[in-house]
């Protein structure tokens, strides 16, 4: 099983600035990996597949990037509904596996 | 509008058995791989299993392989999954999810509680 892990997992920024979320796979998963937003009570939704595409919808200060191992998402001009969780996900290998998720909380 | 909405969780004594359904609507259902996706009270998210277009091709992880049977019927538009043996751990909201490249879109999720 590919263990996918989260950094931090509590991030602290000011509102109008960038975060950056780091994600990385116990092996690589080429370029199949997704990232995820989750509010409170609410489904997560998918906001980058192929470790950089934007999904539909999905504002461009989303962006993502990395290969093999290692991945980052990148949140600029951090607004009020972006403080959540978010999640990365491999769908590499089988069993599909998550990442434990990061907290972007406001400073 | 593309739309998944799941239906028959509830509470359940550990052992006991539950069936979780998932209504399709506003996309070609058998042309989707479907999976079931999980979040216990609080934590992150768990796979649970997936099956193929043609309902044939199946995963499953550990945690609930040879007690789960996940399952669709294309012509009712209907993901389903069967839970046998329920355990305490499998308390979590459980979400329907299509997967075509990516999990793209989710249901708003079904509870399940295993409690004595």
């Amino acid at each position: 099983e590919i263990v996918m892990t989260q950094s931090p997992a509590t991030l602290s920024v000011s509102p109008g600035e960038r975060a950056i979320l780091s994600c990385r796979a116990s092996q690589s998963v080429s370029g199949r990996l997704a990232w995820f937003q989750q509010k409170p009570g609410q489904a997560p939704r998918l906001l980058i597949y192929d470790a950089s595409t934007r999904a539909t919808g999905i504002p461009a200060r989303f962006s993502g990037s990395g290969s093999g191992t290692e991945f980052t998402l990148t949140i600029s001009g951090l607004q009020s509904e972006d403080f959540v969780v978010y999640y990365c996900q491999q769908y590499n290998n089988w069993p599909l596996t998550f990442g434990g998720g990061t907290k972007v909380e406001i400073k | 509008q593309v739309q998944l909405v799941e239906s028959g969780g509830g509470v359940v004594q550990p052992g006991r058995s539950l069936r979780l359904s998932c209504a399709a609507s506003g996309f070609n259902f058998r042309d989707y791989a479907m999976h079931w996706v999980r979040q216990a009270p609080d934590k992150g998210l768990e796979w649970v299993a997936v099956v193929g277009v043609d309902g044939n091709t199946k995963y499953y992880a550990d945690s609930v392989k040879g007690r789960f049977t996940i399952s669709r019927d294309n012509s009712k538009n209907t993901l389903s999954m069967q839970m046998n043996s329920l355990r305490v751990e499998d308390t979590a909201v459980y979400f329907c999810v299509r997967m075509p490249d990516a999990m793209d879109v989710w249901g708003q999720g079904t509870t399940v509680i295993v409690s004595s």
